[in-house]
């Protein structure tokens, strides 16, 4: 099942331009973590939060997390060309056997 | 850092026979990996959790006589689509977990493309 879902499903910017990604999830987590998917690739992991942070930074990358809401938000400042991919956020909950569970995901387009 | 490896990487079989997919963690142990399949354009769907010396663990709605799932060893776990047909063409991708201490880490493999004609 699905545990998240993300918004806006497709998003089109020129490059540097910043990119704002959002995920909302149903359930108490333990993390939340974001990937990038290049079409047709496999994952790639690019940064982790867990439930009690509110904000995380990896290069461009920024993150912020609202457990009150069950939100999260995924910047990406100054955007290249080589952004374009999929995002996904995913779901760490333990007491479900600590599986992973993804939300839709995100289809960035940058446009150089 | 820790490298999950699928093979093969693409596939084509026909309809009716059956296709195994291995999921091998390179340089570190897993007692638990999970396949997800993924529809184009679309996002990742849990399958099953694969448990080592254990039967696995199906989602709901997937069919466990299907999808057989194998973890015969720690570093080892295989999916086999039995009598496959054209709508279980999909790309298939597995994970392994190393439990780092309160959060667990995960390393995903690149994937598998079964194409079922």
């Amino acid at each position: 099942s699905q545990q998240g879902e993300e918004d806006p499903q497709a998003l089109s910017i020129q490059e540097g331009e910043n990119a704002t990604m959002n995920c909302s999830y149903k359930t108490s987590i333990n993390n939340l973590q974001w990937y990038r998917q290049n079409s047709g690739r496999g994952l790639v992991h690019l940064i982790l939060i867990r439930s009690n942070e509110r904000e995380k930074h990896s290069g461009r990358l920024r993150v912020t997390l609202d457990t009150s809401k069950k939100s999260s938000s995924l910047l990406i400042t100054a955007s290249r060309a080589a952004d374009t991919a999929s995002y996904f956020c995913a779901t760490l909950i333990y007491n479900q056997g600590g599986k992973l569970i993804f939300g839709q995901g995100t289809e960035l387009s940058v446009k150089p | 850092g820790a490298v999950v490896s699928q093979h093969p990487s693409r596939v084509i079989c026909k309809s009716g026979t059956s296709v195994k997919i291995e999921c091998r963690s390179l340089d570190f142990q897993a007692t638990t990996m999970f396949w997800y399949r993924q529809f184009p354009k679309k996002s990742l769907m849990l399958m099953a959790t694969s448990n080592e010396g254990s039967k696995a663990t199906y989602e709901q709605g997937v069919e466990k006589d299907k999808f057989l799932i194998n973890h015969a060893s720690l570093t080892l776990s295989t999916l086999t689509v039995t009598s496959a047909h054209p709508e279980d063409s999909s790309f298939y991708i597995c994970s392994a977990r190393v439990e780092t201490g309160p959060n667990y880490e995960q390393y995903f493999g690149p994937g598998t493309r079964l194409t079922v004609t």
